[in-house]
């Protein structure tokens, strides 16, 4: 069954900690995307990549840091940096073509500060 | 940089009434408007999209509608069910480059 795979579902954080974010997908995407939600402010991109072993930052990047080993895989660290860490995490892939094709999205990490 | 305007915030309507949430958008180059619904807590999964090239689609009960001289686009969904209560988000992106999504719309549809 083919599709986006996030862990885990939900996720505490300690101050000073970094947490890593997994994202797998089995769609044979080339594209992946993280994005974070907050209430009233939709999806903010915080880093992308169109090409393994190359990424990008998005809007938000600061105090995220992201890898792009595998082609299926494009995990997410919340760095201690990052001092409003909580927030839903969206990770996204999609076919890159000539033109613009729709991001499929996997069921999310929601992130906590303990 | 693209940036997308959403409205209504909050839309209620009663079951078996239409509802519309509109877009706008700034880069005229844009040319892919995709529509996404998201329950409490699930994904957002893609409901419809639309390309620049054409004015209009629909998909049985939900319809999008695209005007590139004034920049918006909207959501038409009929005779509206109580599954149909969620977030709805449009985006906008121009060729090659990434989404810019909007707010979000909350949806409720009152039995």
């Amino acid at each position: 069954d083919g599709g986006i795979t996030q862990s885990p579902k939900y996720l505490f954080r300690k101050e000073g900690q970094n947490v890593t974010l997994s994202c797998e997908q089995n769609l044979n995407h080339d594209a992946m995307y993280w994005y974070r939600q907050d209430p009233g402010q939709g999806l903010r991109l915080i880093y992308y990549s169109q090409i393994v072993n190359d990424f990008q930052k998005g809007d938000i990047a600061e105090g995220y840091s992201v890898s792009r080993e595998k082609k299926e895989s494009f995990p997410l660290t919340v760095t201690s940096a990052q001092k409003n860490p909580t927030a839903f995490y969206l990770c996204a892939s999609s076919i890159v073509g000539v033109s613009n094709q729709p991001q499929h999205f996997g069921d999310g990490t929601r992130l906590s500060i303990l | 940089g693209e940036n997308v305007e959403q409205h209504p915030s909050t839309l209620s309507v009663q079951e078996g009434d239409s509802a519309v949430i509109k877009c706008t958008y700034s880069d005229s180059a844009s040319n892919y408007f995709p529509w996404y619904k998201q329950e409490l807590g699930k994904r957002p999964q893609l409901i419809i999209d639309i390309r620049s090239n054409v004015g209009e689609k629909k998909d049985q009960r939900i319809a999008v509608t695209l005007n590139k001289t004034a920049k918006h686009f909207s959501l038409h969904i009929t005779e509206t069910q109580p599954e149909d209560s969620a977030v709805y988000f449009c985006a906008a992106s121009p060729p090659g480059q990434n989404f810019v999504f909007g707010p979000g719309t909350r949806l409720s549809v009152l039995p």
